[in-house]
């Protein structure tokens, strides 16, 4: 059964980092892209970042594109986002979700429960 | 990367069919085959219920199905059941490794 972990969530003021994780099992982790998808309080889905089996092929949001990066070690079957220069508008529940193959082309088909990030003073 | 466009909400009775469109662009919509699309119910995470334009995944209804036309994709649901209600999103690869969703649709079965 695939099963997406999402952590390291919570509140931050404005300015500052965060560091998102997704533990992966249940699947070949390093067969998959990844991507993060994040949704604002009783708003819409958002796509965030997305990268390839082997890292090799990264897209992000022009809305985090230089504030955030996304990386993943298919040694320990993890999926990161780290979040720099945090902004009001960046609150929102994250999303990890696993694509159906190996390329950035593959749709998201599974997802986990999300983590909940809150950007406040 | 402008999000597509979908309507805000649709509405069918029980045993109805109903479609939801998904607008977007020859830059995304128009330019792949891979228009996908979610089902969440409140509190829950999103479920993939057709990938690359009509693929349904198993598990997923057959009253489910999905079709494309120029830069407009859309979702049929048939035979609408209680369960079906709740908020649809569409989404699309874009090109150069990035993706948009659509605003999202709230399901209301009458």
């Amino acid at each position: 059964e695939v099963q997406l972990v999402e952590s390291g969530g919570g509140l931050v003021q404005p300015g500052r980092s965060l560091r998102l994780s997704c533990a992966a099992s249940g699947f070949s982790f390093d067969d998959y892209a990844m991507h993060w998808v994040r949704q604002a309080p009783g708003k819409g889905l958002e796509w965030v970042s997305g990268v390839s089996w082997n890292s090799g092929d990264i897209g992000y949001a022009d809305s985090v594109k230089g504030r955030f990066t996304i990386s993943r070690d298919n040694a320990k079957n993890s999926l990161y986002l780290q979040m720099n220069s945090l902004r009001a508008e960046d609150t929102a529940l994250y999303y990890c979700a696993k694509c159906r193959d190996g390329s950035m082309v593959g749709a998201p088909d599974y997802w986990g429960q999300g983590t909940l990030v809150t950007v406040s003073s | 990367q402008s999000a597509l466009t979908q309507p805000a909400s649709v509405s069918g009775s029980p045993g109805q069919s109903i479609t939801i469109s998904c607008t977007g662009t020859s830059s995304d919509v128009g330019s792949y085959n891979l228009v996908s699309w979610y089902q969440q119910h409140p509190g829950k995470a999103p479920k993939l219920m057709i990938y690359e334009g009509s693929e349904r995944p198993s598990g997923v209804s057959s009253r489910f199905s999905g079709s494309k036309s120029g830069n407009t994709a859309s979702l049929m649901i048939s035979g609408l059941q209680a369960e079906d209600e709740a908020d649809y999103y569409c989404c699309s690869y874009a090109g150069s490794t990035s993706w948009v969703f659509g605003g999202g649709t709230k399901l209301t079965v009458l």
